[in-house]
């Protein structure tokens, strides 16, 4: 199947600072790429969906000025986490949509995570 | 939004048993994910399927449209197969895209 990655995969930062994951699509072009959350013994939360050219749709209850996403190319869409909280820390997983996939129903594929602590 | 429910949500075999983990949703869809996570470690995607049987190596699929229900089956069960397992499905029929995740099986298999 098709290759998303992920980057960094594990990364500490102090709190106050800002915290860029970036998400690829490696062997194809997604169009469309979502932000998921899991805490700890939980299930993957969605965050927002990213449109490359346009800007991401925000799940409820989720701060789009703390959580800011920039899909500017088809292979990549990039999280930055504002002025970061111990409270943010949380694994970060993307995923992409193949839209080449056959059928009706588009394949997502997933990156590995990001695990952020915020000391 | 669809609701998707897994069981059990813990499995613990001895190796080499047959494992059968089941899925069910709640609103008519196109496709199913199972997906498999490694303690501290990230996602793996297994499978995506929309009708009927999968298989890859040890680990098969099944799907049953209308009845919204589905399985994942792993033969000859290994101690390297522990991990969480997850079922994801889509909010809606169609092209909807947000999945909706089950809270996952955790599977323990013994040497």
């Amino acid at each position: 199947g098709a290759v998303v990655s992920q980057h960094p995969s594990r990364v500490i930062c102090k709190s106050g600072t800002s915290v860029k994951i970036e998400c690829r699509s490696l062997d194809f072009q997604a169009t469309t790429m979502f932000w998921y959350r899991q805490f700890p013994k939980q299930s993957l939360m969605l965050m927002a969906t990213s449109n490359e050219g346009s800007k991401a749709t925000y799940e409820q209850g989720v701060e789009k000025d703390k959580f800011l996403i920039n899909h500017a190319s088809l292979t990549l869409s990039t999280l930055t986490v504002t002025s970061a909280h111990p409270e943010d820390s949380s694994f970060y997983i993307c995923s992409a949509r193949d839209p080449w996939t056959s059928g009706s129903y588009n394949e997502q594929f997933f990156g590995p995570g990001t695990r952020l602590t915020v000391l | 939004k669809n609701e998707v429910e897994q069981s059990p949500q813990n499995l613990t075999a001895q190796e080499g048993e047959f494992i059968t983990i089941n899925c069910s949703y709640s609103v008519g869809i196109s496709a199913l994910h199972w997906l498999q996570q490694h303690p501290g470690g990230g996602i793996v995607s297994l499978f995506m399927l929309s009708s009927g049987k999968k298989k890859h190596g040890r680990l098969i699929a099944t799907i049953n449209i209308q009845e919204k229900h589905s399985s994942l089956h792993i033969t000859a069960s290994h101690p390297r197969d522990s991990a969480v397992y997850i079922c994801a499905a889509p909010n809606s029929g169609g092209s909807n895209y947000k999945l909706t995740f089950g809270k996952g099986t955790l599977l323990t298999v013994n040497p």
